[in-house]
């Protein structure tokens, strides 16, 4: 595909519920990153990939949150125990290069996780 | 009505008016600064970007304005259509920080 794909689309889970969410990001892009995007704000910054390498994760809200990219291509963000506070949609970004932060993101369009 | 944390600031324009919305970043830092557009169920997606030595870029009907001085970024839309209604942000580098947005509403 040409975009970046996530899935599921959408995730329900209960609390105390381990979720997974995969990204797959634009074929040969080096950085990926996470965001997280409550109701009627904009995207916060949860973590950032440079290739296999989590270079950034200071943006995670809890030990409760983890994120891999084993093989520098697909990433998956686990959130475990989930909690009500949890639900967002979790977007995953990718950029062509090493200077991530002097690069346009490229977005999928997000997994809405709702946590009941 | 308006439905709990959906408290955008919203600008509603005519077709064809040209629209303004502002952004005050937080973080001196930053050199590199991008508008995204974000329409109802999907991801941001990329407008226009300007980098910290520059005061202003122009693209396709759309223009970015930015003023170090005071931390602040414009985006200007020039003959606002229909298809332009969508929440915009303002992203700066440092942090990776994204503004809360402005919801852009344009009537026919």
């Amino acid at each position: 595909g040409a975009g970046v794909s996530q899935s599921p689309r959408y995730k329900v889970a209960k609390r105390g519920q381990d979720v997974a969410l995969r990204c797959d990001p634009i074929s040969g892009h080096v950085s990926l990153f996470w965001y997280q995007q409550a109701l009627g704000q904009g995207p916060e910054f949860l973590t950032y990939f440079q290739n296999e390498a989590q270079l950034d994760k200071s943006g995670l809200p809890s030990d409760r949150f983890f994120a891999e990219r084993p093989e520098g291509s697909v990433s998956t963000l686990k959130i475990q125990r989930t909690q009500q506070e949890d639900s967002a949609v979790y977007l995953c970004a990718s950029s062509l290069g090493l200077r991530a932060t002097n690069e346009k993101l490229f977005f999928g369009s997000g997994t809405q996780l709702s946590v009941l | 009505g308006e439905s709990v944390g959906l408290h955008l600031p919203t600008l509603s324009v005519q077709e064809g008016d040209n629209s303004i919305i502002n952004c005050a970043y937080s973080n001196s830092a930053s050199d590199y600064f991008i508008w995204y557009k974000q329409e109802s169920g999907k991801g941001p997606q990329f407008i226009i970007d300007i980098r910290s030595n520059m005061d202003k870029r122009q693209g396709q009907r759309v223009t970015v304005l930015l003023n170090k001085t005071v931390k602040h970024l414009s985006l200007q839309i020039a003959a606002t259509q229909p298809g332009d209604s969508a929440v915009y942000f303002c992203a700066e580098n440092y942090r990776l920080v994204f503004g809360t947005g402005t919801r852009l509403l344009v009537s026919p």
